[in-house]
């Protein structure tokens, strides 16, 4: 399985600033993803980090208040812009492993708390 | 569309008693996998079992074991003899085989108590 680590593990923000995530992954990945899980709530998927290009964002995020970075096939930024109490979640990197790509790890998370 | 419902909100028990966590799932889809995750207080998500939608045999480790019957779309799970250690929200998870996305269950919280 792979190992994933984030930073920072958790924060505490004023509103209308911005924070970056950093995912790091300990072997190369094609596929990494950012979820959000809100007080309480189950997980939803953010956007698909992709290398080399723009990440793939979900039905309603977009790219101005989530802006992603993939630079290499181990590393993911995650920019939560502007924040407001309502994006106080743990922010979760995820990656696809094993030989069809169909086992998926977590990163421990990122827990951040917007007053 | 891909929906997971875990009807159960919170569960609790007395240690050394049993437990199943149920998990119904709708897709489509042919091939799909199927996920368990644990959540304890401290917040990250520990991956438990996958299971692919072409094999429905029950899977045993340890104190876990996981029910899949595509009868039913269901992929229950239970804790034998449960302990305070295994006090955690439990998320069941749907990936169809031809996408890269993990559709979540809403999650039951166990709570094990002496």
């Amino acid at each position: 399985s792979a190992v994933i680590s984030q930073k920072p593990s958790r924060d505490i923000c004023q509103r209308g600033t911005s924070l970056t995530i950093q995912c790091q992954v300990d072997s190369q990945v094609t596929m990494m993803f950012w979820y959000r899980q809100q007080p309480g709530q189950s997980l939803t998927l953010i956007a698909t980090a992709n290398q080399g290009s723009e990440a793939t964002y979900e039905s309603g995020f977009v790219i101005d208040k989530f802006p992603i970075s993939r630079p290499n096939l181990t590393f993911s930024t995650l920019t939560v812009s502007n924040m407001s109490p309502e994006d106080s979640s743990i922010y979760l990197c995820s990656v696809c492993s094993g030989s069809s790509y169909n086992e998926q790890f977590f990163g421990p998370g990122t827990r951040l708390t917007v007053l | 569309a891909q929906k997971v419902t875990q009807a159960q909100t919170e569960i609790s028990v007395v240690e050394k008693e049993d437990v199943t966590l149920d998990c119904v799932y709708e897709t489509r889809d042919t091939t799909y996998y199927l996920f368990w995750y644990k959540q304890p207080p401290s917040g990250e998500l520990v991956f438990l079992i996958r299971r692919n939608s072409f094999d429905e045999q029950n899977e045993i480790s340890g104190r876990y074991s996981w029910n899949f019957q595509k009868s039913t779309s269901s992929f229950n799970f239970t804790i034998t003899a449960s302990q305070v250690v295994d006090s955690a929200v439990y998320f069941c998870a749907l990936k169809p085989g031809t996408a890269s996305k993990l559709t979540f269950g809403t999650g039951t919280r166990l709570q094990v108590t002496l």
